[in-house]
């Protein structure tokens, strides 16, 4: 099934402290997995992507943690800042045809208060 | 400005009319996607194309919608006889074909509000 399930849907935070969003995924045909950030009124923007051959990927303060056999991601955004105040979507994908096709979780509205 | 550019950025339709976005992908990207995103939603692949051959349809694309991409630049995205529930924002996006991951760069979105 092609279903991938997000969590929180909301998250408040202090800022310098950690945010942490959570995702499961049930085909296991999915190989890639792309974390977006979405500002209001702007497009997804690719954050972070991970493939389930490694276990956790670091870029700065955003690092994806990988479980393939619990058929579970997550995002974890050390030092958070205001500015990271967003919503972020996973996603889950497979080549379809011949390209990819995304599939989205619902989306974790990220609040950092200063 | 060379990201994916959509027009208009809003529209306000009444419910039966048609309506028509435009999108303009990155100039050498020859994969352009439409996706679909309600409020609270993440975004929902309804339709991609090679240059210009449509290659692929989700069931979410009904036959009130159609989409084309003639010469493999920019594409439209038409909805006829709109209703209540075609409001939303249609995002488009576009990748190169080459490479692993073919990485999506999104558009900003036209919201379509249908009254």
């Amino acid at each position: 099934q092609q279903q991938v399930k997000q969590s929180p849907q909301s998250l408040i935070v202090q800022k310098g402290g950690i945010s942490i969003i959570n995702c499961a995924y049930e085909n296991t045909a999915f190989d890639y997995f792309p974390w977006y950030q979405q500002f209001p009124g702007k497009g997804p923007a690719l954050l972070i992507a991970i493939r389930p051959d490694v276990s956790e990927k670091k870029e700065g303060r955003f690092t994806i943690s990988f479980n393939k056999s619990a058929k579970q991601f997550s995002l974890h955004i050390m030092d958070s800042q205001p500015g990271d105040s967003a919503t972020y979507f996973c996603a889950a994908s497979t080549i379809s045809g011949s390209a990819r096709q995304l599939t989205f979780g619902s989306g974790t509205q990220l609040t950092v208060l200063p | 400005d060379t990201g994916v550019s959509q027009d208009p950025r809003h529209k306000i339709t009444k419910r039966g009319q048609n309506v028509t976005f435009r999108c303009d992908p990155i100039s050498e990207h020859n994969r352009l996607y439409w996706y679909r995103q309600t409020l609270g939603q993440g975004p929902e692949f309804l339709t991609y194309f090679q240059n210009e051959a449509q290659l692929e349809k989700s069931r979410l694309l009904s036959d009130r919608f159609s989409a084309e991409r003639p010469k493999g630049s920019f594409s439209t995205l038409e909805i006829q006889r709109t209703e209540q529930g075609d409001s939303a924002m249609y995002l488009c996006a576009s990748s190169l074909a080459q490479g692993r991951d073919n990485e999506q760069f999104f558009g900003p979105g036209t919201r379509l509000t249908v009254l």
